[in-house]
């Protein structure tokens, strides 16, 4: 069956520091990776999106990903976060052969001071 | 402003009275979804329209109807609202298959007691 999973429901990181959001996925088709963001009360904004190419792609506020197809994995990452970047992050997966995305479960990233 | 709206923003009701939520967007967008939000289920896809007169089933339709008259609006309705469709909506839109970014509204927080 078709799936995404972010293993983890909760991260805090301390301001300045690293950050890497994990997601994997289960997708029988070659799959487009999407990054989307959730700030408190807010809609959801992509962030970043992987059709092709280069295996490691840029995204909006700093952040990037990279696919790598032997682990199925599509992780987030950013060098240094900081306090704004308090949110929630969901990872989807979706093909051209069909119109729906498949969604995580969402990470919800906690900045300490 | 390209975006997506919603009203009301918040609602809360009681079991078995009827009520809609509205969902607009301005960029001409085929393809509208509604999906909702619960905490550790991510975002679950209840109904979308790939154009006009065109809706059709997500995961989790139980419970709902939508209507796509015109393009640029996508309501969801719920003809006896119960507790358990308590929940974060959002509606959502974008120009074509899977591949492309969707735009999400601010979201609809419903209560039903």
């Amino acid at each position: 069956a078709q799936s995404v999973t972010q293993p983890d429901i909760h991260i805090t990181v301390s301001e300045g520091a690293s950050l890497e959001l994990r997601c994997n996925y289960s997708y029988g088709a070659t799959p487009y990776l999407f990054w989307y963001v959730q700030s408190p009360g807010q809609g959801l904004q992509l962030l970043l999106k992987y059709f092709s190419g280069d295996t490691l792609v840029q995204g909006i506020k700093g952040f990037e990903a990279e696919f790598k197809r032997s682990q199925s994995s599509f992780n987030l990452r950013k060098p240094s976060v900081h306090w704004s970047d308090a949110a929630e992050y969901f990872c989807a997966v979706g093909a051209n052969s069909n119109y729906q995305l498949i969604w995580g479960a969402g990470t919800k990233l906690i900045i300490k001071p | 402003e390209a975006q997506v709206t919603q009203n009301p923003r918040y609602l809360i009701t009681v079991t078995g009275k009827k009520l809609t939520v509205t969902c607009s967007q301005n960029m001409n967008h085929e393809y509208m979804s509604w999906y909702r939000q619960d905490p550790g289920l991510g975002l679950r896809q209840i109904y979308y329209s790939m154009n006009v007169e065109v809706t059709d089933k997500g995961d989790v339709p139980e419970g709902y109807k939508v209507s796509r008259k015109e393009k640029r609006n996508f309501p969801l309705i719920l003809e006896s609202p119960s507790p358990n469709q308590t929940s974060l909506y959002f509606c959502a839109s974008r120009s074509g298959g899977a591949a492309y970014e969707q735009y999400f509204g601010p979201g609809t927080r419903l209560t039903v007691t």
